[in-house]
This record gives C-alpha cells, sequence and structure tokens, in this order.
C-alpha cells in the first residue's frame, strides 16, 4: 500500500526566497512520485515526475525535487520563489507497474503555499 | 487544442436529486479518473475506467455512478444516495502505457440548496 504525507499544510516565504515543500511517503514497492499544482479554482497541472530515473528531477516553472530513498521523501524547492508561484501544491505516489492499483494515484493533502512581497 | 472539458463549472442540488458531472477529452487517453476534493483532505478517487464499457470503484465510490459508452466521455452521477455531495469534483484522464502521468479538467464545484 501507499500513503503520502505533506508536512505543513501552508508555507509562507518572500518573493525571492527559496521555497521548499516537504512530501514524504510510505511504498510497499518502488514509487513513482508526482508534484502536482493547483491554482484557486482550477484543475491540477503536472509540475514534475520521478518513475525511478535521475533521483533529481527537474520540472517546471522553475522547480525540482529529489528522491531519496533513505528518507523516503521528495520534496519539492525552488531557488527563488515568485508572487505567480503561489498555490496549493501536491504530492503524490504510485505503485506504476509494480503494483495491482494499475496507476492509481495516492495524493496527500496539499500545502498551500503563499508568496509575501 | 487537446485537453479536458468539464461542465458545468458550478452545478446546485436539491435534496433528493440526482446530478450528472460531465467529462470529455480530447487526447485519445483511453484512461479516465473521477476525483473529489475537500479542503484540507487532498484528492480521493471516486470511479475510474481503462477502457470502453468497463469502470471500477475507487476508494469514496457510494453514492455516484459513472458510465463510459465512449473513449471520450466519462460522466460522474452524483445520487441522492451521497449525503454530503458539496465537493470540488476534478475528472481526469491518462494514457493506456503511461496511466500514472494524469491530466486534469478545470473541475465542477457542487454545492447543495
Amino acid at each position: 500500500a501507499q500513503s503520502v504525507t505533506q508536512l505543513g499544510s501552508h508555507v509562507s516565504v518572500s518573493e525571492g526566497a527559496l521555497v521548499l515543500l516537504r512530501c514524504n511517503y510510505s511504498s510497499s514497492v518502488p514509487p513513482y512520485l508526482f508534484w502536482y499544482v493547483q491554482y484557486p479554482n482550477q484543475g491540477l497541472q503536472l509540475l514534475l515526475k520521478y518513475t525511478s530515473a535521475a533521483t533529481l528531477v527537474k520540472g517546471i516553472n522553475g522547480f525540482e525535487a529529489e528522491f531519496k530513498k533513505s528518507e523516503t521523501s521528495f520534496h519539492l524547492t525552488k531557488p527563488s520563489a515568485h508572487m505567480s508561484d503561489a498555490a496549493e501544491y501536491f504530492c503524490a505516489v504510485s505503485a506504476g507497474h509494480w503494483g495491482g492499483s494499475q496507476g492509481n494515484l495516492i495524493f496527500g493533502k496539499g500545502t498551500k503555499l503563499s508568496v509575501k512581497p | 487544442d487537446g485537453g479536458i472539458t468539464q461542465s458545468p463549472k458550478y452545478l446546485f442540488r436539491k435534496e433528493g436529486q440526482n446530478v450528472t458531472l460531465s467529462c470529455e477529452q480530447n487526447l485519445n487517453h483511453d484512461a479516465m479518473y473521477w476525483y473529489r476534493q475537500d479542503p484540507g483532505q487532498g484528492l480521493r478517487l471516486i470511479y475510474y475506467s481503462q477502457i470502453v464499457n468497463d469502470f471500477q470503484k475507487g476508494d469514496i465510490a457510494e453514492g455516484y455512478s459513472v458510465s463510459r459508452e465512449k473513449k471520450e466521455s466519462f460522466p460522474l452521477t452524483v445520487t441522492s444516495a451521497q449525503k454530503n455531495p458539496t465537493a470540488f469534483y476534478l475528472c481526469a484522464s491518462s494514457l493506456a502505457g503511461d496511466r500514472e502521468t494524469q491530466y486534469f479538467g478545470p473541475g465542477t464545484r457542487l454545492l447543495v440548496l
């Protein structure tokens, strides 16, 4: 079975500061991991995904995440926050081709990012 | 432009009424999904379909029904048995060979009168 924990339901940073959103996962098989972003009253947009290739994954809008098996983590970072980054971010895990979930994603509860001018 | 459309954007349901949410995609994706989003709860899977005329229950299927008569369409009906239907509903789709990478529609917000 898979599960995801996002630490911090709300994170606030100043414009230009480092963004760090935390995600820890639990999985009985090698996981596939994802970060999605949601702007108010909109659907989710895929930021980046890890599917057992390079452990450092680069995504859109300057975001990246590093898969650390020893820490069961997949934290999302961006060196310099922009006002337009204010949104809700969701981490998700899937059993991928290993499990019987047939691709079903398990989502964390989300972290709202606020960016102060 | 390829994508996923959901309609309506807002939907109001009266007590005891069934309502249907539309989801259409022109991405030629085989798999489609319905999620429910509540504040602070993340997304929870209601139903999914990997092929036409076949679908499976997700984690919270009670009070909902779906059909998949066409590859492009996956409507969700919120029945009167769903006692707490107020939520944001998201439809998603994926390729058969990459089911984990899902593309989402803009969502429908369902409110109870």
